[in-house]
Parts: C-alpha cells; structure tokens; sequence
C-alpha cells in the first residue's frame, strides 16, 4: 500500500464544464475527507465519509459540489459548472476513526485550473 | 467560531539556531492540536500531536490552555527542516473527524 492516491494530479478546464477527482484512500481506513487548499492558505475542510455515508459537509460544499464513496472505499469529487474561484488544490485523506489523536493521511492533491 | 491563527508566513533562521512556530486557536472545548509539515515537493504529513507528548525530529509542541496556543519550537534548526508547517485544531474529541487549519508559515533554514 503506498498511501492515499489521487487522479488526477492536474486538471485543466474551462468555465462551465463538469469535472470529477477520484481519491483512493489507504485500504483499511474507513474515514475519508476532501479538503481545499487555496494559494496562501491551509487546507480548508470540505465534507468527510465513515464508511460510505457522508457525515458532514462544510458550507463551502456549495450545490455544484457532490461527494460520494459508494462502496465505502475510494471516493469521487465531483465540480458541476465550474468557476474560475474553483482553481485550488483538491486534497484528499484518510484515517481510521476514533480515539484520541488519530492521524489523518493525506494524498498529493488534484490541482485544478479553471480557465 | 473555531479558528487556527499562525502569525507569521515566513519564518527565516540560520541552521543552528532556535527555532519556534506560533499557533494561537480559538475553541470553547476541549481541542486535540496537531502540527503537520509539508517539505517540498511531498503531500502533508503528520508532525506530532498533543496528546502524544513526543518529540518529532527534535520538534517539540505544548498545549498552553491558559494562553489558547500550541507552539512548535526545536532548540537546533537544521537545513532539512526548511518547509511549510501548519497547526491544526480537531474538535470535541474527534469525533467530529475533520481538522481545522492556519494559514501556514513557511521555515527557512539557511546555512
């Protein structure tokens, strides 16, 4: 297992146009969580998954953003009509759950471009 | 609102030297804090975490409820330390799952 993966590592588009980001957590976690990291900024939180129901999402998940992980292990992000305010990187991660302290793992990210 | 402030963007020190990151949070309860590094050209990776009490890589961070901070500090910078850095706070326990995060200050150890 060599980690959290995420395809793909860039992604260019323009306004308008759907996009969908996969992420493969590590195999045995069952919490996965979407961040976006904008220029200048920390990693801001999105919406996480235990197992495959989707606990809680930020108010920054607007309607144009889904998030699913159907089968309880990788996971799509999906941006409908994107916005040049989309462009950030797309950070995803995994933990096991519970306990104090537990370690969340991060992927490489998905940086998008919209043009 | 729950909020993870670092105050400086960049931090530059010469190897050898003292070194100490700010982190100042916001939150009602009982928070877990976490420093995660970014070196460059690598994803986030898990620095060290409060509760844990340890030293990372001679990094070493104490929660100071009083004063609402967890600063990193290491009494030795050393050139590989050069990277981003960010605090990160984590609800109730951890049970509400996802980390908040500062804005990040960058270390640079110069020769």
């Amino acid at each position: 297992d060599t980690g959290v993966s995420q395809n793909p590592r860039h992604k260019i588009t323009k306004r308008g146009q759907n996009v969908t980001f996969r992420c493969d957590p590590i195999s045995e976690h069952n919490r996965l969580y979407w961040y976006r990291q904008t220029l200048g900024q920390g990693p801001e939180f999105l919406t996480y998954f235990q197992n495959e129901a989707q606990l809680e999402k930020s108010r920054l998940l607007s309607d144009r953003f889904s998030a699913e992980r159907p089968k309880g292990s990788f996971s799509t992000l999906e941006i409908q009509r994107t916005e040049q305010g989309d462009s950030a990187m797309y950070l995803c991660a995994s933990s096991l759950a519970g306990g104090l302290g537990y370690e969340q793992y991060f992927g490489p990210g998905t940086r998008l471009t919209v043009t | 609102a729950q909020r993870v402030t670092q105050p400086e963007k960049l931090l530059s020190v010469f190897k050898g030297a003292p070194v100490e990151l700010k982190c100042n949070y916001s939150y009602s309860g009982s928070p877990e804090l976490f420093w995660y590094v970014q070196y460059s050209r690598q994803r986030l990776q898990l620095l060290l975490r409060h509760i844990s009490r340890e030293s990372i890589k001679g990094f070493t961070a104490d929660l100071n409820k009083g004063e609402t901070s967890f600063h990193l500090k290491k009494p030795f910078a050393q050139e590989e330390d050069s990277a981003m850095y960010y605090c990160a706070l984590r609800k109730n326990g951890g049970s509400q799952g996802n980390l908040i995060f500062g804005k990040g200050t960058k270390l640079s150890v110069k020769p």
